[in-house]
C-alpha cells in the first residue's frame, strides 16, 4: 500500500532534549512538508522540501531543523530552542506539479515536560 | 500572503440534515482547492480536490464547489450521518505552499 508513515504516534521528552520525528513516504512524491497543529490554530507550515538535498523554511521554522537526504524520507528535529514544542505534528507529501494534491501521514503527538 | 477562512468554526445538526461548510480565500491565484476531513488525533484525509478550471466536484454524498472570482468554496454534505462527525478543513495551494483554514468542527446528532 502506498502512503505516508510517521513514527512514533506518541512521543514524550524532557525539556532541553532534542527529539527527531520520522516521516517516510512510498508515493514517489517529490515534495514533502512538516506542519504543526495546535488547538484552534489550524495547520502551520514548519519546513518544506521540493527536491532531495533542498528545503525551505515555512512560517514557524525557529527551533526546528530538517534534512532531505533521500526522496522517501524527511525527518524533523525539534530542538531545545523551540519554546513551546508540545503539539501535534503532521507530515505531508505532494507530487511536483499538477494537480498539487497533498497527502498526509497519521501524525505524531509530542509532549515535552 | 494567502489567507483562508472557514465559517462556521463549529456546527451541530440532527442526523439526516443537508449542510454547507464554507471556505474563503484572499488570493484567487490558486492551483486548486482541496477539502479534508480530520478525526480527533488523526491525520488529514482528502475528500475532494477541485481544479482551478473546474466549478465543482462530487463524491458520494459530498459536493464541493469553487468560485475563484469571489474567493469562495463550499462543501455540501447531503443526508448527514453520525459518522460524518469530524473537523473539515480546506486548503488552497498558492505559490509553493498550501494554506489551510482553521476548520469547521461538525457534530451530527443521532
Amino acid at each position: 500500500d502506498g502512503g505516508i508513515t510517521q513514527s512514533p504516534k506518541y512521543l514524550f521528552r524532557k525539556e532541553g532534549q532534542n527529539v527527531t520525528l520520522s516521516c517516510e513516504q512510498n508515493l514517489n512524491h517529490d515534495a514533502m512538508y512538516w506542519y504543526r497543529q495546535d488547538p484552534g490554530q489550524g495547520l502551520r507550515l514548519i519546513y518544506y522540501s521540493q527536491i532531495v538535498n533542498d528545503f525551505q523554511k515555512g512560517d514557524i521554522a525557529e527551533g526546528y531543523s530538517v534534512s532531505r537526504e533521500k526522496k522517501e524520507s524527511f525527518p524533523l528535529t525539534v530542538t531545545s530552542a523551540q519554546k513551546n514544542p508540545t503539539a501535534f505534528y503532521l507530515c505531508a507529501s505532494s507530487p511536483q506539479g499538477f494537480p498539487y494534491e497533498q497527502y498526509f501521514g497519521p501524525g505524531t503527538r509530542l509532549t515535552v515536560t | 500572503k494567502q489567507e483562508v477562512t472557514q465559517i462556521p468554526a463549529a456546527l451541530s445538526v440532527p442526523e439526516g440534515e443537508n449542510l454547507v461548510l464554507n471556505c474563503s480565500f484572499t488570493d484567487s491565484a490558486i492551483y486548486n482547492l482541496q477539502w479534508f476531513r480530520q478525526d480527533p488525533g488523526k491525520g488529514l484525509t482528502s475528500l475532494l480536490l477541485i481544479q482551478s478550471s473546474q466549478r465543482e466536484q462530487t463524491s458520494g454524498r459530498l459536493n464541493a464547489s469553487l468560485d475563484k472570482s469571489s474567493g469562495r468554496s463550499t462543501l455540501y454534505i447531503a443526508a448527514s450521518q453520525p459518522g460524518d462527525s469530524a473537523t473539515y478543513l480546506c486548503a488552497a495551494p498558492t505559490g509553493n505552499q498550501f494554506y489551510f483554514g482553521t476548520g469547521t468542527s461538525l457534530t451530527v446528532i443521532p
